[in-house]
């Protein structure tokens, strides 16, 4: 079953415009992921927020976690036109290494 | 770095065919699995191997089966395929040091 859902399906913003993405789950969870993925290509692995961490920054993506609200944003500051890509939300289910992705956020950004 | 190789990037199978797909990964990781993806669907987990020879079902397991009998490759088979097997199959392997997963490149396969 499928539990990360992120939002919105897809977003289109200008080059320089930051981006927040939000993903929601269901079960409890060790930590959350996210992923990019580039047009017909696989996942990469952008950031991990563990179930104890409220906040995470890596460069341009700040990642923040509301365990009480089962969801998390990703946001993407002074978007460049390279990340345009689909974003993935990523959470182990009940501590498993079974992970469930979501469907994913689409980013378009214009140059 | 960590690579994840896939055996092929594109495929084109006849229905009934038995497919191979083989995944390779070489930072001696424990685990490892295999994906699908589809439009508006996302990736759904097929199979995992959290040690050689030992594997267990994802959500979508029917009609698939994998095989593992080395740490570094992990194999998944379509024993039979069929038109709705048409997909992007993704394999990843992830080490319990990190919790972080690496994925191969993908193979489109398509089955006619």
């Amino acid at each position: 079953s499928q539990q990360g859902e992120e939002d919105p399906q897809a977003l289109s913003i200008q080059e320089g415009e930051n981006a927040t993405m939000n993903c929601s789950y269901k079960t409890s969870i060790n930590n959350l992921q996210w992923y990019r993925q580039n047009s017909g290509r696989g996942l990469v692995h952008l950031i991990l927020i563990r179930s104890n961490e409220r906040e995470k920054h890596s460069g341009r993506l700040r990642v923040t976690l509301d365990t009480s609200k089962k969801s998390s944003s990703l946001l993407i500051t002074a978007s460049r036109a390279a990340d345009t890509a689909s974003y993935f939300c990523a959470t182990d289910d009940s501590g498993t290494y079974k992970y469930i992705f979501g469907t994913g956020t689409r980013l378009k950004v214009l140059a | 770095d960590v690579k994840v190789t896939q055996s092929s990037r594109y495929l084109v199978k006849r229905t009934g065919e038995k497919v191979f797909l083989e995944c390779v990964q070489d930072m001696d990781h424990e685990n490892m699995f295999w994906y699908r993806q589809d439009p508006g669907l996302g990736l759904r987990l097929i199979y995992f191997s959290y040690d050689v020879k030992m594997k267990e079902k994802g959500d979508i397991p029917e009609g698939y089966s994998v095989s593992r009998e080395k740490k570094e490759r992990f194999s998944l088979i379509l024993e039979s395929a069929s038109t709705n097997q048409t997909s992007m199959y993704l394999c990843a392997s992830l080490t319990g040091r990190t919790d972080t997963q690496y994925f191969g490149p993908g193979t489109r396969l398509t089955v006619l």
